[in-house]
């Protein structure tokens, strides 16, 4: 079976300052891919950055980047520099060799100025 | 080009009944889902399809029911609606390969049983 967590249901930022945030997942595969998706109040999902877990290399998006701890099923999301348009609910997610996409519960990011 | 298209936006039904909540794609897409997504549950998997005439079970599927009779369409069937099943439903689809590459969501159904 395949899981994800997050475990920040609600987090905060100022403007212009960085925040981490965080995921767990479980997977019995030995390739899989992990995905990191935003969505706005328009409720329109949208890719910010994806890991191939057979790639050492952290992904980076601009200023979005993660650390991948494959030993540790960890995958967290970096955004620097945050901004006002950043606000939004982040969804971790995983595709571990399956035919199923899922998602963790999420976690409700807001920038304030 | 379109994407994912849902249809309707808005829908109010009351207990007991059935509608069909419409997803098409236009990329030629072979995997498809169905998710719910609830205050402080995430997206949740309804169903899920492979290909036209492959569908299965996701995670919450009792209550709904899938057919995939061609590529582009995915319909989501409620047999009887009930409070429960008051939602904001989404399609998604991902290209060949599984989901191993970006999926296309489309804009979201808003359900409301009354």
């Amino acid at each position: 079976a395949q899981t994800v967590t997050q475990s920040q249901p609600e987090m905060s930022v100022q403007e212009a300052e960085t925040v981490t945030l965080s995921c767990t997942y479980d997977t019995s595969e030995n390739n899989y891919y992990l995905f990191w998706y935003k969505q706005p109040p328009s409720r329109q999902m949208i890719l910010v950055i994806r890991q191939e877990a057979y790639k050492q290399q952290n992904a980076t998006e601009n200023r979005f980047s993660v650390n991948f701890q494959k030993a540790a099923k960890s995958f967290s999301l970096k955004i620097s520099d945050s901004q006002l348009g950043d606000t939004a609910m982040y969804f971790c997610a995983l595709s571990g060799g399956s035919e199923k996409l899922v998602f963790g519960k999420g976690t409700k990011l807001t920038v304030n100025p | 080009n379109a994407g994912v298209t849902q249809t309707p936006k808005f829908q109010v039904l009351k207990t007991g009944q059935s509608m069909t909540l419409q997803c098409a794609q236009d990329m030629n897409h072979e995997y498809m889902s169905w998710y719910r997504q609830d205050p402080g549950m995430g997206l949740r998997l309804i169903h899920y399809s492979v290909g036209a005439g492959i569908t299965d079970q996701g995670e919450v599927p009792n209550g709904y029911n899938v057919s995939r009779s061609t590529t582009e369409d995915f319909p989501l069937r409620l047999l009887s609606a009930a409070p429960s099943q008051t939602s904001v439903y989404f399609c998604a689809s991902s290209s060949g390969g599984g989901w191993s590459t970006e999926a296309f969501f489309g804009q979201g159904t808003r359900l409301t049983v009354v």
